[in-house]
């Protein structure tokens, strides 16, 4: 079955600084790979999408990349600000397969 | 749209008793899935429904867990007899397929279950 792995110890960072999280998966290679914010007390909201055939994406201060060789994707948040903290989780979504399989996510919390 | 509608928000029972958790997708979405949310165990998909139809139920964790889908618009999560165990936060979440994958997931508030 697959797994997903994400960091469970939070990540603590100074505001201003660029904010690195992980996602590792094992087995089936993912068509879709998504990462959502979720607050506490709150559903988890969706971010971005990254395609299997895609090395990267972006939205604003937010940068995905996807490395299917290293079956590792990249969630990066530049500049970052105390109103990103919250806990950060991957989905990956395979082709046929209409299931999202998430991680267990990452906390981060962002200092001023 | 007001999204994915959960109710009740919070919901506190006893041991054995009946739960039933509710939720209504957002209009025009034709996969629904539900959720359950742990510490331990994080976000595990209980059972995932595509056009009202269950297509996957595998994560339903015993028979005491039976979710329905009369129509497009509404679903329920049961939990017969609940147990302490059975406490988590259950969210639904709809999404919309096109062509054979589904794209992201909207997720409502969440119910949160306390068994006692």
């Amino acid at each position: 079955s697959q797994k997903i792995e994400q960091n469970s110890e939070a990540l603590n960072i100074q505001e201003g600084k660029t904010a690195t999280l992980t996602c590792n998966y094992t087995n089936y290679s993912p068509a879709y790979l998504q990462w959502y914010r979720q607050d506490p007390g709150r559903g988890p909201v969706f971010l971005l999408l990254i395609r299997e055939n895609e090395k990267e994406k972006r939205k604003e201060r937010l940068k995905v990349t996807f490395d299917t060789t290293l079956k590792q994707s990249l969630f990066h948040i530049t500049a970052s600000q105390p109103a990103d903290s919250a806990t950060y989780l991957c989905a990956l979504l395979r082709y046929n397969f209409n299931k999202f399989y998430f991680g267990s996510g990452t906390k981060l919390n962002v200092k001023p | 749209d007001a999204g994915v509608i959960q109710s009740p928000r919070h919901e506190v029972t006893e041991m054995g008793q009946e739960v039933t958790l509710r939720c209504k997708p957002i209009s025009g979405h034709n996969s629904l899935f539900w959720y359950r949310q742990t510490m331990m165990r994080g976000l595990e998909l209980l059972i995932y429904f595509n056009n009202n139809v269950p297509i996957d139920d595998s994560g339903m964790p015993e028979d005491r867990f039976s979710a329905k889908m009369p129509n497009a618009s509404f679903s329920t999560l049961k939990i017969q007899p609940s147990e302490p165990r059975d406490s988590a936060v259950y969210f639904c979440a709809s999404s919309i397929l096109f062509g054979q994958t589904n794209t992201e997931a909207f997720f409502g508030q969440g119910t949160r279950l306390t068994v006692v």
